[in-house]
């Protein structure tokens, strides 16, 4: 199984640009959402969604759009991309209850 | 939002001894489940040990446990024998089983292993 796959690993983006991390997994897992994390900071949510159709925002949305059309898909957008967003971004999947999330490796984006 | 405390930003133990991570959350809901994570260097989030907070007894994975404190809301991790590839960065996190699922993690504490 694959499990959760993010792409691209590694991104350098300039002031303003606009991108897509994208995010799939093959689990049919109905929960996913996305994090940052920082140093000092842990993974804090900006993103998730409970099933197909359904996102809303986590701890740190500003900057940051989502949707589900799919369950198996959940892309992260930045807007205008700024030098505060240079972090290490992750995807998760989870089935609800006690399972955990599943993470993908993760994605360095770098905005200068 | 819950929020989820890890009071030590780093620790450090020989190689073969015990040491223990600690995590305390806030939360006003009794149903809830708690998870310890580990991320290596290659930066992969890796499950070590969850617990349900229903279950009275305190869950072990191998060399790794949990105290788990329901009433101080303490959530602490035991690993016994340590080994070198026992260090990483160490997250505790919190999930609701009510408000929509979502997780919440600490801050992280990085794990050294002396040789």
């Amino acid at each position: 199984n694959a499990g959760v796959t993010q792409t691209p690993k590694f991104q350098v983006l300039k002031t303003g640009q606009s991108m897509t991390l994208q995010c799939a997994q093959d689990m049919n897992h109905e929960y996913m959402s996305w994090y940052r994390q920082d140093p000092g900071m842990g993974l804090r949510l900006i993103h998730y969604s409970v099933g197909a159709g359904i996102t809303d925002q986590g701890e740190v949305p500003n900057g940051y759009n989502v949707s589900r059309s799919t369950t198996e898909d959940f892309p992260l957008r930045l807007l205008s991309a700024a030098p505060s967003q240079t972090s290490v971004y992750f995807c998760a999947s989870s089935k609800g209850g006690s399972q955990p999330q599943h993470f993908g490796d993760g994605t360095r984006l770098s905005i200068l | 939002a819950q929020t989820v405390t890890q009071s030590q930003p780093e620790m450090s133990v020989q190689e073969a001894e015990t040491v223990t991570l600690s995590c305390t959350y806030d939360t006003s809901e009794s149903d809830y489940y708690l998870f310890w994570y580990k991320q290596p260097p290659s930066r992969q989030m890796i499950l070590v040990i969850r617990q349900e907070a229903y279950k009275q007894q305190n869950a072990t994975e191998n060399r790794f446990s949990v105290n788990f404190q329901k009433a101080a809301k303490s959530f602490s991790l035991k690993i016994s024998d340590s080994q070198l590839g026992d260090a990483a960065m160490y997250f505790c996190a919190y999930r609701s089983a009510n408000t929509g699922n979502q997780f919440y993690f600490g801050t992280g504490t990085s794990l050294t292993v002396i040789p």
